[in-house]
């Protein structure tokens, strides 16, 4: 199956820092996501990006599936974006998302 | 929009007992649902993929007989842990996914089981 990398696996802050978090995947998708998990357990969907560059907010995310990255960026970081950062993929011709491995971001005041 | 939600959020139960988890996706119909199990400070792994009347298709190693999936309507999806054991203890969470704009998935908030 396809293998979904993150990096770096843990990350600290202090706030108002820029941080750039990494996604590699071993194959070509069509589906591409990141997302939030809070301290609770919730899943927050920031970015449906399987190519190109968003923007939202703080966040933006840039997805090149030539080369089999995204990378989500955050700017001017807050303590309430701490929590577990997921890239998930869908490989090319497939449903399923692989999640990769998580990036754990504390963010200090 | 894109809505999830799941009941219950957490629930303990005896060893040997069955649980119900209902997921629903509350302002769009969902035509794949998916469960996926979580452990501490893991990643989530997927369970099984559920389509509106059809039979649910398990991941490689999750067994059917134990996690019984249920997708009635295209805003249900039921997951029935039977006869629980202490490692069934975990979190579980459920997305849905529908068509056009709501083509990527949507999570529910999760369901904590334990299992003593």
């Amino acid at each position: 199956g396809i293998q979904v990398e993150q990096s770096p696996p843990d990350l600290i802050l202090q706030e108002g820092a820029n941080s750039t978090l990494r996604c590699n995947f071993s194959d070509s998708v069509n589906n591409l996501q990141w997302f939030h998990q809070n301290p609770w357990g919730q899943l927050i969907n920031l970015f449906y990006i399987p190519s190109g560059t968003k923007q939202n907010g703080r966040l933006s995310a840039t997805t090149v599936a030539t080369e089999r990255y995204s990378s989500l960026y955050i700017s001017s970081s807050q303590t309430t974006d701490s929590g577990v950062y997921f890239c998930a993929v869908i490989k090319a011709a497939g449903n399923k998302l692989t999640f990769g491995g998580g990036t754990r971001v504390l963010v200090k005041p | 929009g894109a809505v999830v939600s799941q009941h219950p959020s957490w629930v303990i139960c005896k060893s040997g007992t069955s649980v119900k988890i209902e997921c629903r996706s509350l302002d769009f119909q969902a035509t794949t649902m998916f469960w996926y199990r979580q452990f501490p400070k893991q990643s989530l792994m997927l369970m099984a993929t559920s389509n509106e009347g059809s039979k649910a298709t398990y991941e490689q190693g999750v067994e059917k007989d134990k996690f019984l999936i249920n997708h009635a309507s295209l805003t249900l999806s039921t997951l029935t842990v039977t006869s629980a054991h202490p490692e069934d203890s975990s979190f579980y969470i459920c997305s849905a996914k529908g068509w056009g704009n709501y083509n990527e998935q949507f999570f529910g908030p999760g369901t904590r089981l334990t299992v003593l």
